[in-house]
């Protein structure tokens, strides 16, 4: 198993571009998180999903979106990005038990 | 959901066993402690997780003292890749069985050599 996967590794984009992260897992999981992590910061959650198309916002959703359509991807899409979304962004798997979450390798975001 | 304090870092010797407490005084009847370690820019990956009865795995043991308000993690043999940041996270179970996990600062654990 690949785990959970996420592209790109880095990016930068510039104030006002839109992008999509990818995340993919390979477990069967059926719930699905994002996190956004700044230097010198715990995790904060952006959004969560327990199954196929059923999403629900966290800590920190204002400027990002997602969606769910196979158990399998979780994509998260930035519109008009802002320097505030400079992090490193994790995607995580979990499954019906919750207690152990899977986390990918994470994407480097530069906003500039 | 409780909040949890850690110590912001901590040092511990290579073979030695490495005791990482947390305080969480406010914790509820029905919220679990689980604790999560970040090594460099790595994602978090799960150690353990306890309820009220001490838990030992492959990785680590955690105790969690009688109150529930405070609990230590042990690495009982520390190598130099246990060197990490360690989020200690009280969290209660939710109706659909996923945690919503809030992560804090950490401990920062160096295994000196």
């Amino acid at each position: 198993n690949a785990g959970v996967t996420q592209t790109p590794k880095f990016r930068i984009l510039k104030i006002g571009q839109s992008m999509t992260l990818q995340c993919a897992q390979d477990m069967n999981h059926n719930y699905m998180y994002w996190y956004r992590q700044d230097p010198g910061m715990g995790l904060k959650l952006i959004y969560y999903s327990v199954g196929a198309g059923i999403t629900d916002k966290g800590e920190v959703p204002n400027g990002y979106n997602v969606s769910r359509s196979t158990t399998e991807d979780f994509p998260l899409r930035l519109e008009l990005a802002a320097p505030s979304q400079t992090s490193v962004y994790f995607c995580a798997s979990s499954d019906h038990r919750g207690y152990e979450q899977y986390f990918g390798p994470g994407t480097r975001l530069t906003v500039t | 959901d409780a909040k949890t304090t850690q110590p912001p870092s901590m040092d511990c010797a290579e073979g030695r066993a490495a005791n990482l407490p947390c305080n969480h005084s406010t914790i509820s009847g029905n919220e679990y402690v689980y604790w999560y370690r970040q090594i460099h820019s790595q994602g978090p990956q799960y150690i353990i997780h306890g309820l009220k009865n001490n838990e030992t795995n492959e990785m680590a043991s955690l105790i969690i003292t009688e109150d529930r308000k405070s609990s230590t993690l042990i690495l009982p043999h520390a190598t130099l890749r246990d060197t990490a940041v360690y989020y200690c996270i009280v969290r209660a179970r939710s109706d659909f069985g996923n945690e919503k996990l809030t992560f804090g600062t950490g401990t920062r654990l160096t295994i000196i050599p």
